[in-house]
């Protein structure tokens, strides 16, 4: 198995550009998601979606849409890029645990290192 | 204040040393917690999820304290493979996997 996938794995991007960041998993995961992680700030969440067609906002949704039409895919489209997106991007998948506490493990993909110029 | 927070480190310790790393979370309805290892310029991957009772897998050992709202992690006879940084997480339990980081401690065990 691939596991999680993400492409490209550099971008450079000027200002005011647009693109769309790919995630891929082949684990019939349920819970898909995306961080960016910038020094001193840790991972912080952009996106998640708990299965196709549904998605909410994490804590740092601006300037970032998703969509999520199969259970496989989740991609990121940065609208129009801004030097502040300038980060590495984490795309994380996992299981839907039915049972509180949930312990199920998440697991990422290599990351896409973006830098706008 | 943030709601996960870790000591960035370094933490520079001997091969064989003993090394504990806390962190704290804010949020006391957190259920779940997990310590994720990160490589230089690589994806987190899961080291331990932290049970109530606390937990030990190898030279690993991680412990929840509900009552300060912290989590440790303590490694022994630390390798030179552990050098890594070492991220908290928590989850409030909301049925899935929605945690919130911390921003890791960094290791680096040198001969």
């Amino acid at each position: 198995n691939a596991g999680v996938t993400q492409t490209p794995k550099f971008q450079v991007l000027k200002t005011g550009q647009s693109m769309t960041l790919q995630c891929a998993q082949d684990m019939n995961h349920e819970y898909m998601s995306w961080y960016r992680q910038d020094p001193g700030m840790g991972l912080r969440l952009i996106h998640y979606s708990v299965g196709a067609g549904i998605t909410d906002q994490g804590e740092v949704p601006n300037g970032y849409n998703v969509s999520r039409s199969t259970t496989e895919d989740f991609p990121l489209r940065l609208l129009s890029a801004a030097p502040s997106q300038t980060s590495v991007y984490f795309c994380a998948s996992s299981q839907l645990a039915g049972v509180l506490p949930t312990y199920v493990e998440q697991y990422f993909g290599p990351g896409t290192r973006l830098t706008v110029t | 204040r943030k709601e996960v927070e870790q000591d960035p480190g370094p933490f520079n310790v001997p091969e064989g040393a003993t090394v504990a790393f806390n962190c704290t979370y804010s949020n006391s309805a957190s259920q779940s917690f997990f310590w994720y290892r990160q490589d230089c310029r690589k994806e987190p991957k899961l080291l331990m999820s932290v049970y109530s009772s606390g937990n030990e897998d190898g030279r690993f050992t991680a412990q929840l304290n509900r009552a300060s709202q912290y989590i440790s992690l303590l490694i022994r006879d630390s390798k030179l493979s552990d050098s890594a940084t070492y991220l908290c997480a928590v989850n409030e339990n909301t049925g899935f996997q929605k945690l919130v980081f911390g921003t890791g401690t960094r290791l680096l065990v040198s001969p």
